[in-house]
């Protein structure tokens, strides 16, 4: 298995609504991230989770609440979010624990809309 | 801190010509280099990278980068494009002793028939 998964594709919610974002990788890698997509833009970091440890917060607000439950699995908790937070959500992994030569394989996003 | 400047927003190439897509970074260490390619609604596919030795790097689906110091450059480019190719194109630098990439902000290629 050589992909990245991410569950929903699509998401629309409510400003009061908690949801959540599901990333999958089963290659053994050891570092996992999120980033936000805004049309048009480049993907910005969020965060970054190295053997299963939050390395890297790039000062994201609150109403963004990362998890890793374990190495093959990251979620992102989202609550309370406000509709310019509308974006695509790309989760990657990377094998070596995120160093900067480590080549990070993208999913393919899920699409959140805030209403 | 380290940055990187795509100067072409968008491109216009017809299938079967050649393409370059610029890209310049600024960092003062030796710098990881790496383009992306992402079709509309899509996550990122890395197309190569580059972090030391031979300056010309191939990739995947026939692209090739060249990497040059004294320009601070490191330009994507395929012989022959294909329409399969419209998509954007991120150039991307990473740095020593930092978990991060930063992005450039994309070339737009759309390729006419």
């Amino acid at each position: 298995d050589t992909e990245v998964t991410q569950t929903p594709k699509h998401l629309v919610m409510g400003m009061t609504n908690k949801k959540s974002l599901k990333c999958e990788q089963h290659m053994g890698h050891r570092a996992m991230y999120w980033y936000k997509q805004k049309a048009k833009k480049p993907p910005e970091l969020m965060f970054v989770y190295s053997y299963e440890k939050l390395s890297i917060n790039e000062s994201v607000p609150s109403r963004f609440s990362p998890e890793c439950p374990n190495s093959s699995l990251l979620n992102l908790h989202l609550h309370a979010l406000q509709p310019e937070d509308s974006a695509l959500y790309l989760c990657a992994s990377s094998p070596l624990g995120g160093t900067p030569t480590d080549e990070q394989y993208f999913g393919p996003g899920t699409r959140l809309t805030v209403t | 801190a380290q940055s990187v400047t795509q100067p072409d927003i968008h491109i216009t190439v017809s299938e079967g010509a050649s393409l370059e897509l610029r890209c310049n970074y600024s960092y003062g260490a030796t710098p990881y280099l790496f383009w992306y390619v992402q079709s509309p609604g899509q996550g990122l596919q890395l197309l190569l990278k580059y972090f030391s030795g031979d300056t010309l790097v191939q990739g995947i689906k026939g692209f090739e980068a060249e990497f040059k110091r004294s320009q601070s450059s490191f330009n994507l480019r395929k012989p022959s494009v294909h329409w399969s190719d419209a998509a954007e194109y991120f150039c991307a630098v990473g740095s020593a002793g930092f978990q991060k990439l930063v992005f450039g902000t994309g070339t737009r290629l759309l390729v006419s028939p």
